[in-house]
């Protein structure tokens, strides 16, 4: 069974910071990767999908890295905002049609 | 707004009792899966539903139930509520070449 472990659990730092998130999956056959975001008591907010064929995705401030053979995914935040705080999720697609999820890394910017 | 709509947003049960969610998406994709995330837990798969059949299900009693319409809306059904139901579901739609979009989810509290 895929498990899937997010480190650290809470991360706080000040705003402009550039921060790294960690994720980590114990079955390497993987169809996907996709990072989310939740703001408390929200639905989940999809900020990047990774191909398993892929190494990495850019959107804006925001860059993921997989690394399969590790079983390693990491989310990097550049120049950190306020509006970046919330709970960041990692979710692992199996090749069958079930997300296995972390339990999040809480993410304060202080401004 | 990620075009994917669930409804109620929040309701209230008692013990015993039934309930039924439901999830629709704007642009019409085939594939819905639904979620239960538990306060401070990541998401947990309870079943997946392509065109109108159940194709995956997670470690959910049988009194976790669901329906996908013709027009590809969904329904999650959960009989005789037990205090541990108590959560926030989510129901996120397939959508090629970018991932699952999720909704914002329902959060049912059991009393």
């Amino acid at each position: 069974k895929q498990e899937v472990t997010q480190i650290p659990a809470a991360l706080s730092v000040p705003e402009g910071e550039n921060l790294v998130l960690n994720c980590s999956f114990t079955d390497s056959a993987i169809y996907n990767l996709q990072w989310f975001r939740q703001d408390p008591g929200k639905g989940l907010t999809s900020l990047l999908l990774i191909q398993s064929s892929q190494r990495e995705q850019t959107s804006g401030r925001l860059n993921a890295s997989l690394d399969k053979s590790s079983g390693r995914s990491t989310l990097y935040i550049a120049a950190s905002q306020p509006g970046d705080s919330a709970t960041y999720l990692c979710a692992v697609l199996n090749t069958g049609n079930q997300f296995y999820f972390g339990t999040g890394t809480s993410l304060t910017v202080i401004p | 707004e990620t075009g994917v709509t669930q409804s109620p947003t929040h309701l209230i049960k008692t013990r015993g009792q039934q309930v039924t969610l439901r999830c629709s998406s704007q642009s019409g994709h085939n594939t819905v899966s639904w979620y239960q995330q538990a306060l401070g837990q990541g998401p947990q798969f309870i079943f997946q539903y392509y065109r109108e059949e159940e194709n995956g299900r997670g470690n959910f009693p049988p009194r976790f139930s669901g329906l996908q319409f013709p027009n590809y809306s969904s329904e999650l059904n959960v009989n005789a509520l037990e205090l541990d139901d108590s959560a926030l579901y989510l129901c996120g739609y397939q959508v090629p070449n970018y991932g699952y979009t999720f909704g914002s989810g329902t959060r049912l509290t059991v009393v």
